[in-house]
């Protein structure tokens, strides 16, 4: 198996540009989470889907993020308009979720944003 | 919900030390434990994971033992390697995601 594949792998881009960011799970996974980490903050789940559903979108930082997951092999992460504090690395995460219990996470590269 | 408490670094050692890293977690009911390693440029690995009480995990010469009693799942290593140096993360996870520490660096130095 190829694993969790992210595009891009580096992006840079100008405040107010959108920003989109793609993941493609392990196939036969059920559960797909979006990640972002910094220095300051550390590891912070921003929304995780099941069965293509989004659950928790908690941690979402603003209506300028946005999560969609149109089938069980494809995901982005959607910021519009991106601003300097959005820069990060931005990881994808897929598991398979049964009877609600958390198995383990398979994680992307990554993707690293910079935003000007 | 849950939460996990780990040792906060940076952690530096010489090449062959015993390593330890310090993991506790909160949680309702019996959560699987996870240590995930982070080197520079990558995303998270699984390293080991242990998913009920006295189990023990090992990998690559890391362990870690699931113990309820103290509600603590450490990671320990008899003797470091360069290669080791990373950030390592510690996870429980008893619902439908997994709930992380804020990670522990480690350099190993010749």
């Amino acid at each position: 198996d190829a694993g969790v594949i992210q595009s891009p792998r580096h992006e840079v881009t100008e405040m107010g540009q959108e920003v989109t960011l793609r993941c493609k799970p392990i196939s036969g996974h059920n559960s797909l989470f979006w990640y972002r980490q910094t220095m300051m903050r550390g590891l912070e789940l921003l929304i995780y889907f099941n069965n293509n559903v989004p659950i928790d979108d908690s941690g979402m930082p603003e209506d300028r993020f946005s999560a969609k997951m149109p089938n069980a092999s494809f995901s982005t992460l959607k910021i519009q308009p991106s601003e300097p504090r959005d820069s990060a690395v931005y990881f994808c995460a897929s598991s398979f979720l049964l009877f609600e219990r958390a198995y383990e996470q398979y994680f992307g590269p990554g993707t690293r944003l910079t935003v000007t | 919900g849950n939460s996990v408490t780990q040792m906060e670094g940076p952690v530096t050692l010489s090449e062959e030390a015993f390593l330890t890293i310090n993991c506790t977690y909160t949680a309702t009911g019996y959560p699987s434990l996870f240590w995930y390693v982070q080197y520079p440029g990558e995303g998270l690995q699984l390293l080991l994971k242990a998913t009920k009480a006295d189990d023990k995990g090992s990998n690559k010469g890391f362990e870690a033992t699931y113990r309820k009693e103290t509600t603590s799942f450490h990671l320990e290593k008899g003797s470091v390697q360069v290669s080791d140096s990373a950030v390592y993360f510690c996870g429980a996870g008893g619902s439908e995601k997994l709930v992380f520490g804020k990670g522990t660096k480690l350099t190993v130095n010749p």
